[in-house]
C-alpha cells in the first residue's frame, strides 16, 4: 500500500515569512495529493489540492508543488499570517486497487506555529 | 446543507461495551469513509463504502464494522471496545473516489477505560 512520509513535524516561522512543508509517497501510481488544515479542537479542511497531470498549483498564498519522478510534492505558504497557525496534513491517493476506490494515506502532520 | 454530520460527539466507553457511531451526509455523495486519529499518527483508514450496500476494509480494521444500507448514512461498530481504540473518529464522503475531495464530519472523541 501507500506510505506517506512528511517532514517536519513541527515548524515555527517568523509572521509574513514563507512556510515549506514537504511529503513524499511510495505509490507511484498515486494520482491525487490533497493537503488538509486542522485547527485545534475542529475537523480536517481542505486547502488545496493536486492531481498527478499537474506539476504547480497555487491558490492566492498557498502553494503545492508535485515532483512525480521523485514522489514527492510541497506546500508553500507566503506571508504568513496569524490564522495560518494550525496542524497540517498531506495525503496521497494511489490507483483503485480491486475495482474500489481507496481511502487517502496521510502523512502524520506538521505542527505550524506562526511567531509574532 | 449540514455537510457531514456524526452522532454523538463524546463517548466513554467501559472495555468490552458496544457502540455504534452515526456518520450521515446530504450531499448525495457516493463514497463515505471512516478515519481515526490518534496524536502523532495522521489520520488512518478504517473502512470505506463506494455505494450504498458496499463497504470494504481500509488500513485498521480490526475490532470495528460497518454498515452502508443508505446512501446518506455510514454506521461504525465496535462490538467489544478496548482501550487501543480510544481515538477521535472522523467521518468522510466524497462525490466519486478518484481525485475529488473528501469532505470531513466533526469527528467523535471516543474513550475506553
Amino acid at each position: 500500500g501507500e506510505n506517506v512520509e512528511q517532514h517536519p513535524s513541527t515548524l515555527s516561522v517568523q509572521e509574513g515569512d514563507s512556510a515549506v512543508i514537504k511529503c513524499t509517497y511510495s505509490d507511484s501510481a498515486s494520482n491525487y495529493f490533497p493537503w488538509y488544515k486542522q485547527e485545534l479542537g475542529k475537523r480536517p479542511q481542505l486547502i488545496i489540492d493536486i492531481r498527478s497531470n499537474v506539476g504547480e498549483k497555487k491558490d492566492q498564498r498557498i502553494a503545492v508543488t508535485l515532483n512525480k519522478t521523485a514522489k514527492h510534492f510541497s506546500l508553500h505558504i507566503t506571508e504568513t499570517q496569524p490564522e495560518d497557525s494550525a496542524v497540517y496534513f498531506c495525503a496521497a491517493r494511489g490507483a483503485y486497487s480491486g475495482g474500489g476506490a481507496d481511502g487517502l494515506t496521510f502523512g502524520k502532520g506538521t505542527h505550524l506555529i506562526i511567531q509574532p | 446543507n449540514a455537510g457531514v454530520t456524526q452522532t454523538p460527539k463524546f463517548r466513554v466507553l467501559k472495555t468490552g461495551q458496544s457502540m455504534t457511531l452515526l456518520c450521515a451526509q446530504d450531499m448525495n455523495h457516493e463514497y463515505m469513509y471512516w478515519y481515526r486519529q490518534d496524536p502523532g499518527m495522521g489520520l488512518r483508514l478504517i473502512h470505506y463504502s463506494v455505494g450504498e450496500g458496499t463497504t470494504a476494509k481500509g488500513e485498521v480494521p480490526d475490532g470495528y464494522n460497518v454498515s452502508r444500507l443508505k446512501k446518506q448514512n455510514f454506521l461504525l461498530g465496535l462490538e467489544s471496545a478496548a482501550p487501543s481504540q480510544t481515538s477521535v473518529y472522523f467521518c468522510a464522503s466524497s462525490y466519486t473516489g478518484r481525485r475529488t475531495e473528501q469532505f470531513f464530519g466533526p469527528g467523535t472523541r471516543l474513550t475506553v477505560l
